[in-house]
């Protein structure tokens, strides 16, 4: 079974350039999350998906970051402008079932160095 | 509001020695998954082991286990007979029935010694 593929791996721009992160997730898996992971901390999430309908985006700073899944399936991440605070990993996951008794999956993360 | 908190910021073990890497957690929920995750150097996090809150039984997964306390509301990583390939981040997580998103701690960082 693939995992949850994530790309690019690594991506540097400059402040308020824009930038796009792309995942897909497990074959069948219905939720799917869109975490930052600033050096030395916990993922935190950003947006939460059922499908392809946005379960909670309350941490999400909606003024520069935007979030689609298309079709319930692949999903891109979108940060415009870019600010030196975004640096950070981006990691997807995805979990099969709405449920707490559920893992979700991650993928290798996305890199982000905003200079 | 659900809360994981992780008070060893790094962790030395011997090569082949136990470890336990401990998590404590506050929620309201009436039900809730605990979970712990891997992530070595190359950044991808590793689901190890899962607690559900109205579990017995301590979760085990080979040579990890989970020693879960819930009076006391901890669910700490038993690691046994480390092997050098376990040096990376661990991370505690939880998953309510509020929001269901994962909530992580900041995570403890195990060295493992030749």
């Amino acid at each position: 079974e693939a995992g949850v593929a994530q790309s690019p791996r690594y991506k540097i721009i400059e402040k308020r350039q824009s930038v796009a992160f792309w995942c897909n997730p497990i074959s069948g898996h219905a939720t799917l999350y869109w975490y930052q992971q600033i050096l030395g901390q916990g993922p935190k999430l950003l947006i939460q998906f059922q499908n392809n309908g946005v379960v909670d985006d309350s941490q999400l700073p909606k003024d520069r970051f935007s979030a689609e899944r298309l079709k319930g399936v692949d999903s891109t991440l979108k940060i415009q402008p870019a600010k030196l605070e975004d640096s950070a990993v981006y990691l997807c996951a995805s979990s099969l079932f709405w449920g707490q008794y559920t893992e979700a999956f991650f993928g290798q993360g996305t890199r982000l160095t905003v200079v | 509001a659900q809360k994981i908190t992780q008070t060893q910021p790094g962790m030395f073990v011997q090569e082949k020695e136990a470890v336990t890497l401990d998590c404590t957690y506050d929620t309201s929920d009436p039900s809730y998954g605990l979970f712990w995750y891997k992530q070595p150097s190359s950044g991808e996090m590793i689901f190890l082991i899962y607690q559900g809150s109205y579990d017995q039984q301590n979760a085990t997964e080979g040579r990890y286990s989970l020693n879960f306390q819930k009076a006391r509301k901890s669910a700490n990583l038993v690691i046994s007979a480390s092997q050098l390939g376990d040096s990376a981040m661990y991370f505690c997580a939880m998953r309510g029935v509020t929001g269901n998103q994962f909530y992580f701690g900041t995570g403890t960082s195990l060295t493992v010694i030749p």
